[in-house]
């Protein structure tokens, strides 16, 4: 395994136009979070899921984004009528619990450009 | 609430300089601390990690020391190469509703170092 794989890496799209990422997490990491980060600043947490149960949102995701985890293993994160505002990079991360601690592995991001 | 402040950048050094690059938090509970470094192009890599009150991370030359009286986590390194020119990001982590250990960011601080 070779790590947090997301496609695809860049999308250009249209405003108003509907876009799909998708995240594969290392294969025995069950815990799956995503992330935004626009230029020059931190990444922002957006939605964890723990197996395919999506248990956390942040007020970030508003009802244009939507994001799943079928049978717990990849996801999808889906943005509706897309705004210029949405271009930024989309990060995933995995990971599991070991010791009661949870230590998130990332991958390389999709960046989004809204024109 | 919780929150990251790092120092702004650029930090501009010359090769085998001192770095320090300053972290403070504050958060609810007792939270895990982590460094991430971000190369151009690339995603997020976790660089050290500490878990409680004077634990020392350390990876690559980098070091960094859970203080929790004066709510800090700096980043050291005692001699930089032109390969670490990067940018830094602060992190904490709670746990947070359902299970979730969601990550905090700081702003991030883009190191550059001269030959």
């Amino acid at each position: 395994d070779t790590g947090v794989s997301q496609d695809p890496r860049h999308k250009i799209t249209k405003r108003g136009q509907n876009v799909t990422f998708r995240c594969d997490p290392i294969s025995e990491h069950n815990r799956l979070y995503w992330y935004r980060q626009t230029l020059g600043q931190g990444p922002e947490f957006l939605t964890y899921f723990q197996n395919e149960a999506q248990l956390e949102k942040s007020r970030l995701l508003s009802d244009r984004f939507s994001a799943e985890r079928p049978k717990g293993s990849f996801s999808t994160l889906e943005i509706q009528r897309t705004e210029q505002g949405d271009s930024a990079m989309y990060l995933c991360a995995s990971s599991f619990m070991t010791s009661g601690r949870d230590e998130q592995y990332f991958g390389p991001g999709t960046r989004l450009t809204v024109t | 609430g919780n929150s990251v402040t790092q120092m702004e950048g650029p930090v501009t050094l010359s090769e085998e300089a001192f770095l320090t690059i300053n972290c403070t938090y504050t958060a609810t509970g007792y939270p895990s601390l982590f460094w991430y470094v971000q190369y151009p192009g690339e995603g997020l890599q976790l660089l050290l990690k500490a878990t409680k009150a004077d634990d020392k991370g350390s990876n690559k030359g980098f070091e960094a020391t859970y203080r929790k009286e004066t709510t800090s986590f700096h980043l050291e390194k005692g001699s930089v190469q032109v390969s670490d020119s990067a940018v830094y990001f602060c992190a904490l982590s709670v746990l947070s509703g359902d299970s979730s250990y969601k990550l905090i960011f700081g702003s991030g601080t883009r190191l550059l170092v001269r030959p």
